[in-house]
């Protein structure tokens, strides 16, 4: 079984500041990582994803993620944010072998002020 | 591509009745889709698992008959909600998977409230 702690449950940052939301995962076997994002009153988005491969993925939007296997996390960067990165921010996990439940963190609300 | 929509995106209902949403892949055959349930400022709990021509399978602690979902076609899963109560206003959420990957697609969501 997996299991997905995000140590933040909100963020506020600076317009132009730069964020880490912080993402811890557990599990007994390999593993494919997520990082969704959600807007009020809407349904999840993919933000990036490491399903094997180069451990630092990035998103079209200058989000990126490492998966460091050794500390189990998979934190979500960004050097510089802007006003309409206001959003809740999910860390996913799934195993990698055949059945693809995610399993969710609590979620990270990120607040970018003027 | 990848494009997953629900139906309604909200719906109003009296206690009592029961209620039926839609989610369906638009752009590519869906194998698998689940069902999620989130109450406000929470995450995302998985309700049921959805596979093509079989019975979902359901999280522990979500009421089969409470729940009901059908997945008739590769593009097309059912939630009906069966005489609904106050409490079971909530956003609900359906994702579909393409084939072969783990990667899941998320509808917009629909709000339910009963009164």
């Amino acid at each position: 079984a997996q299991s997905v702690t995000q140590l933040d449950s909100q963020v506020p940052v600076f317009e132009e500041a730069p964020v880490e939301l912080r993402c811890n995962y557990s599990s007994s076997v390999s593993v494919y990582l997520f990082w969704y994002v959600q807007y009020p009153n809407q349904g999840l988005q993919l933000l990036l994803k490491y399903l094997s491969g180069s451990t630092l993925v990035e998103s079209i939007n200058g989000f990126e993620a490492e998966f460091n296997k050794s500390q189990t996390s998979f934190h979500l960067r960004k050097p510089s944010v802007h006003i309409s990165d206001t959003a809740e921010y999910f860390c996913a996990v799934s195993g990698s072998g055949g059945y693809n439940k995610l399993i969710f963190g609590a979620g990270t609300r990120l607040a970018v002020h003027p | 591509g990848a494009v997953v929509s629900q139906h309604p995106s909200w719906v109003i209902c009296k206690s009592g009745t029961s209620v039926k949403i839609e989610c369906r892949s638009l752009d590519f055959q869906a194998t698998t889709m689940f069902w999620y349930r989130q109450f406000p400022k929470q995450s995302l709990m998985l309700m049921a698992t959805s596979n093509e021509g079989s019975k979902a399978t359901y999280e522990q602690g979500v009421e089969k008959d409470k729940f009901l979902i059908n997945h008739a076609s590769l593009t097309l899963s059912t939630l009906t909600v069966t005489s609904a109560h106050p409490e079971d206003s909530s956003f609900y959420i359906c994702s579909a998977s393409l084939p072969r990957t783990n990667e899941q697609f998320f509808g917009p969501g629909t709000r339910l409230t009963v009164l």
